[in-house]
């Protein structure tokens, strides 16, 4: 079976451009989740999608950050503009089961994708 | 609030030492889920385990080993006869009924295990 697919793995960008990161979760699985990893942190969750309804956002910076899942499948995550302080590495997830019935469900992890604002 | 300390932030044995990796959550929710992920420098968070608030049996998986208390709110996490291989970056995370099905992560403890 196939992973959490991400695109691009590496990105370096100028502070104030944008950048797109793209995220193809397990097939069938219902939930989807954009974590933020800072180096030497442990990942924080920015968005959670469940098919293509948002579920929780309260942590994710609505002035530059966005993100959509189109069709309940694919999702993306965008940046603009950029600060320093967005360096990071951006890890989409997926589970299997909504969150309307509560199952303490495993996630997921694809390779992250690993942003260096410069 | 959910939160999940993982005090030991570095630990570097010699292979085939056995090495505890310590996690202390805290949560207010009576069901939740505790996880292990490991983090090789590749980037990938790889799942481990997952143990739910309502077995505190213990669980042996090869040279891996977890134990849960709900007592002191721990669930620790034991590598028998490291190997250079499971050097990496090991996290411990909640999932409470209350959180909406996301993860709250600790920040980690890096192992470096030496030849």
């Amino acid at each position: 079976e196939a992973g959490v697919a991400q695109s691009p793995r590496y990105k370096i960008i100028e502070k104030r451009q944008s950048v797109a990161f793209w995220c193809n979760p397990i097939s069938g699985h219902a939930t989807l989740y954009w974590y933020q990893q800072i180096l030497g942190q442990g990942p924080k969750l920015l968005i959670q999608f469940q098919n293509n309804g948002v579920v929780d956002d309260s942590q994710l910076p609505k002035d530059r950050f966005s993100a959509e899942r189109l069709k309940g499948v694919d999702s993306t995550l965008k940046i603009q503009p950029a600060k320093l302080e967005d360096s990071a590495v951006y890890l989409c997830a997926s589970s299997l089961v909504g969150v309307l019935t509560y199952s303490g469900n495993t996630i997921y992890f694809g390779e992250g994708s690993w942003l260096t604002v410069v | 609030a959910q939160k999940v300390t993982q005090a030991q932030t570095e630990i570097s044995v010699v292979e085939k030492e056995d090495v505890t990796l310590d996690c202390v959550y805290e949560t207010r929710d009576t069901t939740y889920y505790l996880f292990w992920y490991k983090q090789p420098p590749s980037g990938e968070l790889v799942f481990l385990i997952r143990r739910n608030s309502f077995d505190e049996q213990n669980e042996i998986s090869g040279r891996y080993s977890w134990n849960f208390q709900k007592s002191t709110s721990s669930f620790n996490f034991t590598i028998t006869a490291s190997q250079v291989v499971d050097s990496a970056v090991y996290f411990c995370a909640l999932n409470t009924q209350g959180g909406s099905e996301k993860l709250v992560f600790g920040k980690g403890t890096k192992l470096t295990v030496n030849p």
